[in-house]
């Protein structure tokens, strides 16, 4: 079936360290693939989504690129923030509104 | 304009009783999804809606647990005869369509804690 699998939290890092949140799917298909964020005392949000193969998301200096042949969606920044610190979710879906599969979430700590 | 709401944001319950959760979706969404997020879990989907489809009931956990929604808007989890498994935050969310490129707009979620 289908699943995503996330590296592991939590990720210490100091401020303006690089940052790699590794992502793996198993799927059929072509599922778009999607990064969510959770900051402290929030709600989910959506961070980047890329929706075919070698499609490159961005926002607020985060990446991730759709790589179907290592079926990853890794998520990376070159320089974290404190205000980063949060828990990123990977997740993929399908059109049709099958099930959004997520992955079990990282946390992220940035030290100032 | 309004984003996903949900109702109540805590809800303290003994083991055995019924609870009831609200969704309200932004308007215009035809696309609603329940999630459920136990502490130190990623999300599990339970239900979604799309339109005047038949829900996709599956992933509730068990028979305990329904879901609807009343004229493709507002939306309830109801669960019944809660166990102390249930505590968790439930999350709601909504989007434009079923493609998979529409962005899930999530609400601030119910913590629920079943004593």
């Amino acid at each position: 079936g289908n699943s995503v699998t996330q590296m592991e939290g939590p990720v210490t890092l100091s401020e303006e360290a690089f940052l790699t949140i590794n992502c793996t799917y198993t799927a059929t298909g072509y599922p778009s693939l999607f990064w969510y964020v959770q900051y402290p005392g929030e709600g989910l949000q959506l961070l980047l989504k890329a929706t075919k193969a070698d499609d490159k998301g961005s926002n607020k200096g985060f990446e991730a690129t759709y790589r179907k042949e290592t079926t990853s969606f890794h998520l990376e920044k070159g320089s974290v923030q404190v205000s980063d610190s949060a828990v990123y979710f990977c997740a993929l879906s399908y059109t049709g509104g099958f099930k959004t599969i997520f992955g079990a979430g990282t946390r992220l700590f940035v030290k100032a | 304009g309004a984003g996903v709401s949900q109702s109540p944001s805590n809800k303290v319950t003994e083991k055995g009783k019924d609870v009831e959760l609200r969704c309200d979706p932004i308007s215009g969404h035809t696309a609603l999804y329940w999630y459920r997020q136990s502490l130190g879990q990623g999300l599990e989907f339970l239900i979604y809606f799309q339109g005047n489809s038949a829900p996709d009931k599956s992933g509730l956990p068990s028979d305990r647990f329904s879901a609807e929604r009343t004229g493709g808007s507002v939306s309830t989890l109801t669960i019944q005869r809660t166990q102390q498994e249930d505590s968790a935050v439930y999350l709601c969310a909504s989007s434009v369509g079923d493609r998979a490129t529409d962005t899930q707009y999530f609400g601030p979620g119910t913590r629920l804690t079943v004593l």
